[in-house]
C-alpha cells in the first residue's frame, strides 16, 4: 500500500501568516489522485480539497492545493482563528486508500 | 442537508463484537457509495471498506477480511458494520463516509462512533 508522509509534524503561525503543508507519497499515486481535510478538536474530517486542486464546497478560496506524482503541498495564503486545526491527506490513485499522519497547525 | 448519523459510544470486552449504524438522510441512499474508517487517538484515518447500498456488494480492506460485515437496509437508508474478535487495539472511533464509487474521496463523514475495547 501507499504510505503518506507529511510535514512538517506540526506548524506553529499567527493569524495572516501562510501556511504551506507538504505531503509525500511513497510512490505515484498519480496526477490527481489526492485529497486533503481538516479535522478540528471532537469532530470528523472535512474534505478541503479533491482530485489535487479542486476545492470542495463551500471551502474558502484562500486553500489551495498542489502537486502530482509523490509531492504534493496544501497551502493557506492567509491563516484565520477557524484555520488552526489538524490537516491530512489521503491517497486514491491505488488501493487501498490511505492517509497521512497529519500536519498540526497551531497557534504560535 | 447531506448527513450521516452514527450511533451512539461502546464499551466492548475483548473477543466480543460490535455493529455500528450509519443513517443517512439528505440524499439518495442508492447512489453513492459508503465507506467506513476508523481513527485512532493521535493517528491519520484507517480505511476499513466499503458497501455499495444499491447492489449490496462489499470490499474490505485486506487486514479486515474475515472480521468486518458490512450490511445495509435500504429501507431505512442506514449502512452497518460490524467488527468481530475485538481486541484492545480496536480502541478507536469508527466512522462512515460518503463515496462517490469504490474509490475516491469521503465527503461528508457521520460524527464518528467511539467502541472501546477493554476488560
Amino acid at each position: 500500500e501507499i504510505v503518506l508522509t507529511q510535514s512538517p509534524g506540526t506548524l506553529s503561525l499567527s493569524p495572516g501568516e501562510r501556511a504551506t503543508l507538504s505531503c509525500r507519497a511513497s510512490q505515484s499515486v498519480g496526477s490527481t489522485y489526492l485529497a486533503w481535510y481538516q479535522q478540528k478538536p471532537g469532530q470528523a474530517p472535512r474534505l478541503i480539497t479533491y482530485g489535487a486542486s479542486k476545492r470542495s464546497t463551500g471551502i474558502p478560496d484562500r486553500f489551495s492545493a498542489s502537486g502530482s506524482g509523490t509531492e504534493f503541498i496544501l497551502t493557506i495564503s492567509r491563516l484565520e482563528p477557524e484555520d488552526f486545526a489538524v490537516y491530512f491527506c489521503q491517497q486514491y490513485g491505488l488501493s487501498p486508500p490511505t492517509f497521512g499522519p497529519g500536519t498540526k497547525v497551531d497557534l504560535k | 442537508q447531506v448527513q450521516l448519523v452514527q450511533s451512539g459510544a461502546e464499551v466492548k470486552k475483548p473477543g466480543a463484537s460490535v455493529k455500528v449504524s450509519c443513517k443517512i438522510s439528505g440524499y439518495n441512499f442508492r447512489n453513492y457509495h459508503l465507506h467506513w474508517l476508523r481513527q485512532a487517538p493521535g493517528h491519520g484515518p484507517e480505511w476499513m471498506g466499503w458497501i455499495n447500498p444499491d447492489t449490496g456488494d462489499s470490499k474490505y480492506a485486506q487486514r479486515f477480511q474475515g472480521r468486518v460485515t458490512m450490511t445495509r437496509d435500504t429501507s431505512i437508508s442506514t449502512a452497518f458494520m460490524e467488527v468481530y474478535g475485538l481486541i484492545s487495539n480496536d480502541t478507536a472511533l469508527y466512522y462512515c463516509a460518503r463515496g462517490i464509487t469504490g474509490v475516491g474521496w469521503f465527503d461528508p463523514w457521520g460524527q464518528g462512533t467511539l467502541v472501546t475495547v477493554s476488560s
